[in-house]
Order: structure tokens, then C-alpha cells, then sequence
């Protein structure tokens, strides 16, 4: 069954320092996405970052970078120089494709 | 900029009410979703529309149902809401190029 496991429900990290949130994922299907979003009190879903199975190079968007181990079917995101704007829930996600559509198949999350 | 909106940020119904939620997207896309979170479970998915008036049951569609009638606009309909539907509920849609935009969320009392 395809699933995305985040077993970190909770992490603490200190402003300027980076932080890693774990994520491991499930599946058979050799084209997938991964994807992170953010999740701030407002409860806005916030899209951080994404990585294709295909893709050779880890993905960055700024101060977030995304630690792709295809054979280990892990895809942390890591946050560099942390700010007190960063504490939020942050989501991993995986986009499988079906006959249809593509769906997002979420973790449980983590609070920062 | 792209925007997908909700009808309701808050929600209070009665047990046995039909409820619909609304949601409206401005981008042309084809693909919609709607999602319910709970703490400690994440979001699971619904149920999803590929196109006008095409829908696939998503993870969790019992109790559930939709309508999408027009392209910009997918609802969520509960024909007979129930205490353990409150949660929050997150519509969101998929652009072409691959990133899920998502509306504000309702949050949904059943009481």
C-alpha cells in the first residue's frame, strides 16, 4: 500500500540553527512526486518544496532543501538558519498517478 | 496570483443537517480535491473530480459526496452530517506544471 510516515510528531530547534524533519515513503510506482508544505497557525496549507523520482539533484527553494535517498525511500526536508516564523506544522506528501487523476497521499505531520 | 476559496471559515450544524462546503478555484484547473485533517492523522483524501461532473472516491468517502457542475466550482456535500464529521476540511486543486494549491480551510462543528 502506498503511505508516507512522518514519526516525528513534534521537534524543537533553536533560532539560526537548521533543522532536519524525516520522511519515508511506500510505494511500488516508479513515477512518483514528493512534495512538503507548511502548515501555520492560520491552517493555510503553505507548498515548500517538491522533488520528482526522476530527479537526479536534491531539490533547494531558499532556506529549505529536500535530502532525496531514493533507495532508502526517504525525503527530509531540511531548514537552514531557523526563524521563529518557521514553527508551524509541516506536512510531507506523495503524488501517485492513477488512471484519472494524481492524488496526495499526506503524513501524519510534524510540529516545529 | 492563484486563489482557491472556501465558502465558510467557520461552520456550526446540527446532527442530522444536510451541509454543503464550497469551494471555488480560479485557475482553470482540472483537477480537485477535497481533504478532511484531524490531529495525529494528517489529511486524507475525500474524494476528487478530473473533470465537470467526473468524481473518484478518495481514502475516507463514506458519509460523503460531491458535485461539480461547473469547472471552477467543487463541493463537498454531507447528506446528513454527523458528530464524528467534525474536522477541517481543505479543498484544493492541481495546477498543470504539478503543485496542489490549497483553500483556507473550513473548520466544521457537528454538534
Amino acid at each position: 500500500a502506498q503511505k508516507i510516515t512522518q514519526t516525528q510528531p513534534g521537534m524543537f530547534v533553536q533560532e539560526k540553527e537548521a533543522v532536519t524533519l524525516d520522511c519515508t515513503y511506500d510505494t511500488s510506482d516508479q513515477s512518483y512526486g514528493l512534495f512538503w508544505y507548511k502548515q501555520p497557525s492560520s491552517g493555510e496549507m503553505i507548498f515548500l518544496i517538491y522533488q520528482g523520482s526522476y530527479d537526479e539533484q536534491n531539490a533547494t527553494e531558499g532556506r529549505y532543501s529536500l535530502n532525496f535517498q531514493k533507495a532508502r525511500k526517504s525525503a527530509n526536508l531540511v531548514i537552514s538558519a531557523s526563524q521563529l516564523g518557521d514553527s508551524a506544522m509541516y506536512f510531507c506528501a506523495m503524488r501517485l498517478y492513477t488512471g484519472t487523476a494524481s492524488k496526495l497521499t499526506f503524513g501524519t505531520g510534524t510540529r516545529l | 496570483d492563484v486563489k482557491v476559496t472556501q465558502s465558510s471559515r467557520y461552520l456550526v450544524k446540527r446532527t442530522g443537517e444536510k451541509v454543503f462546503l464550497e469551494c471555488v478555484q480560479d485557475m482553470d484547473h482540472e483537477n480537485m480535491f477535497w481533504y478532511r485533517q484531524d490531529p495525529g492523522l494528517g489529511l486524507r483524501l475525500i474524494y476528487f473530480s478530473y473533470d465537470v461532473k467526473m468524481k473518484e472516491k478518495g481514502d475516507i468517502p463514506e458519509g460523503y459526496s460531491v458535485s461539480r457542475e461547473k469547472k471552477e466550482r467543487f463541493s463537498l456535500i454531507l447528506e446528513s452530517a454527523s458528530t464524528n464529521q467534525t474536522s477541517m476540511y481543505l479543498c484544493a486543486s492541481r495546477h498543470p506544471q504539478g503543485n496542489y494549491v490549497f483553500g483556507p480551510g473550513t473548520r466544521l462543528t457537528v454538534l
